[in-house]
């Protein structure tokens, strides 16, 4: 089925620490998968994605790691600061369907 | 240069009402989709227009339709409303894969 799921709904951590974020998917037609970052009273923003030929990719301060196997992704943030705090997203494109199909975020805190 | 801009920013409506939210690509952006965020949850695909015609379609009742102009600009409506109808409608183009969201315009229905 179409479904993307978040181990955990909220997630605390230090200023400074690196943050993990995870995220399972269940549909193996997918053929790219996006972390989105979402800030109260805004829309998504786009943070890092990923091609499903890839197993990892790296951005500034943050990683994807993509494991087909277990149908998992995860978003590695490094060096958290207080702007991190939001709620994370991962999405999963469907190969020919033009849609993305997102879980349910999970809520990311960054503690002083 | 301008990204994904929303008209309202929010509206209140009530049950049996109709709506239409619109939506500006970012400039050179010919795709736009349309998505439902129901408080705490993530956003749910309604449709998506390319060329002026819808090209895929969520799990979403007739009641919802949509438009896209020429000049790639896309409008939703939504008929004779429901209070489960409250959500934040997100609006995202693309050119082709990466899409990029606007802020939302946030419905309530009473």
């Amino acid at each position: 089925g179409e479904s993307v799921g978040l181990h955990l709904p909220t997630l605390s951590v230090q200023e400074g620490d690196n943050s993990i974020i995870n995220c399972a998917y269940s549909n193996s037609a997918s053929d790219y998968f996006i972390w989105y970052k979402q800030e109260s009273g805004k829309g998504p923003q786009f943070i890092i994605d990923i091609r499903s030929n890839m197993d990892k990719r790296q951005g500034q301060r943050v990683t994807v790691l993509l494991n087909k196997t277990v149908k998992h992704l995860s978003l590695q943030i490094a060096a958290t600061q207080p702007g991190d705090s939001a709620v994370y997203f991962c999405a999963e494109n469907i190969l020919g369907a033009q849609k993305l199909v997102f879980g349910q975020g999970t809520r990311l805190t960054i503690n002083p | 240069d301008a990204g994904v801009t929303q008209s309202p920013t929010h509206l209140i409506k009530t049950r049996g009402q109709q709506v239409t939210l619109r939506c500006s690509p970012k400039s050179g952006h010919d795709t736009v989709s349309w998505y439902q965020q129901a408080l705490g949850q993530g956003p749910q695909f309604i449709f998506q227009y390319y060329e002026e015609e819808e090209r895929q379609r969520g799990n979403f009742p007739d009641r919802f339709s949509g438009h896209q102009f020429p000049n790639y600009s896309s409008e939703l409506n939504v008929n004779a409303l429901l209070l489960g109808d409250s959500a934040l409608y997100l609006c995202a183009s693309s050119l082709q894969s990466e899409q990029f969201f606007g802020p939302g315009t946030r419905l309530t229905v009473l």
